[in-house]
């Protein structure tokens, strides 16, 4: 496509519920990058792959959160036992190399309520 | 660790007025800095970036300058139009291939 797809665009799950949330990068960008944005605050860090790799997955909050990208393209954002405390939006971005200057292009993003 | 700070929001303004949104940032090492925006209902876009000290970074009639010895990067407009209103974002990349953000500024241009 032409740009970072996000599916679903909005998602609502009980507390304790298991969600998987996709992220489709622009064809060709080999680093790709999830952040989490909270009412009001700035997005913040989660993970980044450089292929099929997770190259720093430092913003992982805790071990509920875990993230694939077995062929190098799509990526899964998988939480377990959601809390109320996740809700929030979940941005994708992917550039073409995980370097400094390299433009990194942001999908709409999936708004995760956990109820 | 690296940080960003931007001014709150709301901004309000007429259209045509002059734009400034404060941004300072605290980094280890030489960051490259960043506005990016998110129109209403899109994703994050980027507006400009400078990556070394003294540069300005431009678009769209924004500009921004990377001072370090005031550790800033503030984004002005001369003259803002009703299609700027949007969330605007500082950010900070310090060597690694992630960013950090600030909390975000809205503007809100009125005709």
């Amino acid at each position: 496509g032409a740009g970072v797809s996000q599916t679903p665009s909005n998602k609502v799950t009980e507390k304790g519920k298991y969600v998987e949330l996709r992220c489709d990068p622009i064809s060709g960008h080999t680093a790709l990058y999830w952040y989490r944005q909270s009412l009001g605050q700035g997005p913040e860090f989660l993970i980044y792959f450089q292929g099929t790799g997770a190259a720093d997955d430092s913003g992982l909050p805790n071990d509920r959160f875990f993230a694939v990208r077995p062929e190098g393209s799509v990526s899964t954002l998988k939480i377990q036992r959601t809390e109320r405390g996740d809700s929030a939006v979940y941005l994708c971005a992917s550039s073409l190399e995980g370097q400094l200057f390299t433009e990194a292009f942001f999908g709409q993003g999936t708004r995760l309520t956990v109820v | 660790g690296n940080s960003v700070t931007q001014m709150e929001g709301p901004v309000t303004l007429s259209e045509e007025a002059f734009l400034t949104i404060n941004c300072t940032y605290t980094a280890t090492g030489y960051p490259s800095l960043f506005w990016y925006v998110q129109y209403p209902g899109e994703g994050l876009q980027l507006l400009l970036k400078a990556t070394k000290a003294d540069d300005k970074g431009s678009n769209k009639g924004f500009e921004a300058t990377y001072r370090k010895e005031t550790t800033s990067f503030h984004l002005e407009k001369g003259s803002v139009q009703v299609s700027d209103s949007a969330v605007y974002f500082c950010a900070l990349n310090s060597g690694y291939s992630t960013l950090t953000f600030g909390k975000g500024t809205m503007l809100l241009v009125s005709p």
